[in-house]
């Protein structure tokens, strides 16, 4: 069985930058598995900020990024504000149709 | 505009059956895949799997297979998730979600949610 892993937990101070990544228990995450993130604040259903690894959904802001860094996808947030504190998930195609999300990481600004 | 509406919030017997259902519209409606998402209450998120609006094709998450299914009436642009033999950790928000025709593709829109709760 897969398993996509988060970070359960990150804070960043507000105007600081963050990196958040997402890892597969066995191997290593690559562009082949297109890696994409969601934001979701409690009771709303989830935003998309990036897909296919670094491209930023319609209207999202600049100062969120996506990459590969080292065995792991990443999402930054440079000059993080308070409305960023959130859940993110990432999302990774491991073939033949199937996704499998990350435990998501709670953000907190302080 | 694109537009995912799901159907009202349910509650269920363990043992039970629910059906859920997406609404879509603002595009059309066989060019996009249509995804069921879950989120127990104060968990992560978790794919359960899609159908093909125009095929009728599916593709489940190991965990579902045997208990889900999904069907389609492209008359009224609506795509259904049953989920069978309901137990109390099936309690969740579940969420419809569009991706592009291509097995890769990240989800654009997303429903609103729906709620079903599983109690005895």
């Amino acid at each position: 069985q897969t398993v996509v892993t988060q970070e359960p937990s990150f804070s960043v101070s507000p105007g600081g930058t963050v990196t958040l990544t997402c890892g597969l228990s066995s191997g290593s995450v690559s562009t082949s598995h297109y890696p994409s993130w969601y934001q979701q604040t409690p009771g709303q259903a989830p935003r998309t900020l990036i897909y296919k690894t670094n491209t930023r959904s319609s209207g999202v802001p600049d100062r969120f990024s996506g990459s590969i860094l080292g065995n792991k996808a990443a999402l930054t947030i440079t000059g993080a504000q308070a409305d960023d504190e959130c859940d993110y998930y990432c999302v990774l195609y491991i073939g033949s149709g199937i996704r499998v999300f990350g435990g998501g990481t709670k953000l907190t600004v302080l | 505009q694109v537009q995912l509406v799901q159907s009202g919030a349910e509650v269920k017997e363990p043992g039970a059956s629910v059906m859920v259902s997406c609404e879509a519209s603002g595009y059309t409606f066989t060019a996009y895949y249509l995804h069921w998402v879950r989120q127990a209450p104060g968990q992560g998120l978790e794919w359960m799997g899609w159908i093909n609006p125009n095929s009728g094709a599916l593709k489940f998450a190991q965990k579902f297979r045997g208990r889900v299914t999904m069907t389609r009436d492209t008359s009224i642009t609506t795509v259904y998730m049953e989920l069978t033999r309901l137990r109390s950790d099936d309690t969740a928000v579940y969420y419809c979600a569009r991706s592009s025709i291509s097995a890769e593709a990240e989800f654009d829109y997303w429903g609103q949610g729906t709620l079903v709760t599983v109690s005895s």
